[in-house]
């Protein structure tokens, strides 16, 4: 089975610093897709980034990028710029490929508390 | 475009009495999940529907815990008889057909059965 792990429960980062999520999982698969989501006060889950595994180059989404080492099945998420509307608990998913049942299953790592000083 | 739509936002129960948690997924979207989050188990997939048809229902708990997905806009997550230990946020989300699409989560039901 398939497992994501965070290790750190918590994080803060000062206003328009950079801070570095960390995760990582474990799969014996080759084709899956990896996702940062970010879950503020509100409770809405919003999908910050995705990786698909067959692709060597890291995804990018304006302050948000990741840091994709397949090898090491390590996922981390990096904020630049951190604005205060970034505080939330961040989660890190994994979902398989194509193929077998249960691919569209995201299983999620158990979250980030991300606090943003100003 | 609404996004998707899940009711009540809030339920409080007693414990024993059935509990019905609706999601009107995103229109032309055909997969649907029910999630559950906890402090103690953080976020699990419940059971998810492709066309309308249960999928994998392996993280449905018991018995207890019945889903329905009668159209392609409507699905109900039926808790009989609620137990205290099913407090939890119940999120539905939808996604597209094609692999790897990202899951739009609705706003989640806080339920809390005292």
């Amino acid at each position: 089975a398939q497992t994501v792990t965070q290790s750190q429960p918590e994080m803060s980062v000062q206003e328009a610093e950079t801070v570095t999520l960390s995760c990582t999982y474990d799969t014996s698969e080759s084709d899956y897709y990896l996702f940062w989501y970010k879950q503020p006060p509100s409770r809405q889950m919003i999908l910050v980034i995705r990786q698909e595994a067959y692709k060597q180059q890291n995804a990018t989404e304006n302050r948000f990028s990741v840091n994709f080492q397949k090898a090491a099945k390590s996922f981390s998420l990096k904020i630049s710029d951190s604005q205060l509307g970034d505080a939330a608990m961040y989660f890190c998913a994994y979902r398989r490929g194509a193929g077998g049942t249960s691919y569209g299953k995201l299983t999620f790592g158990q979250g980030t508390i991300l606090t943003v000083h100003p | 475009d609404a996004g998707v739509i899940q009711s009540p936002r809030h339920e409080v129960t007693e414990m024993g009495q059935e509990v019905t948690l609706r999601c009107k997924p995103i229109s032309g979207h055909n997969s649907l999940f029910w999630y559950r989050q906890t402090m103690m188990r953080g976020l699990e997939l419940l059971i998810y529907f492709n066309n309308n048809v249960p999928i994998d229902d392996s993280g449905m708990p018991e018995d207890r815990f019945s889903a329905k997905m009668p159209n392609a806009s409507f699905s109900t997550l039926k808790i009989q008889p609620s137990e205290p230990r099913d407090s939890a946020v119940y999120f539905c989300a939808s996604s597209p057909g094609q692999i790897g699409n990202e899951q739009f989560f609705g706003p989640g039901t806080r339920l809390t059965v005292l």
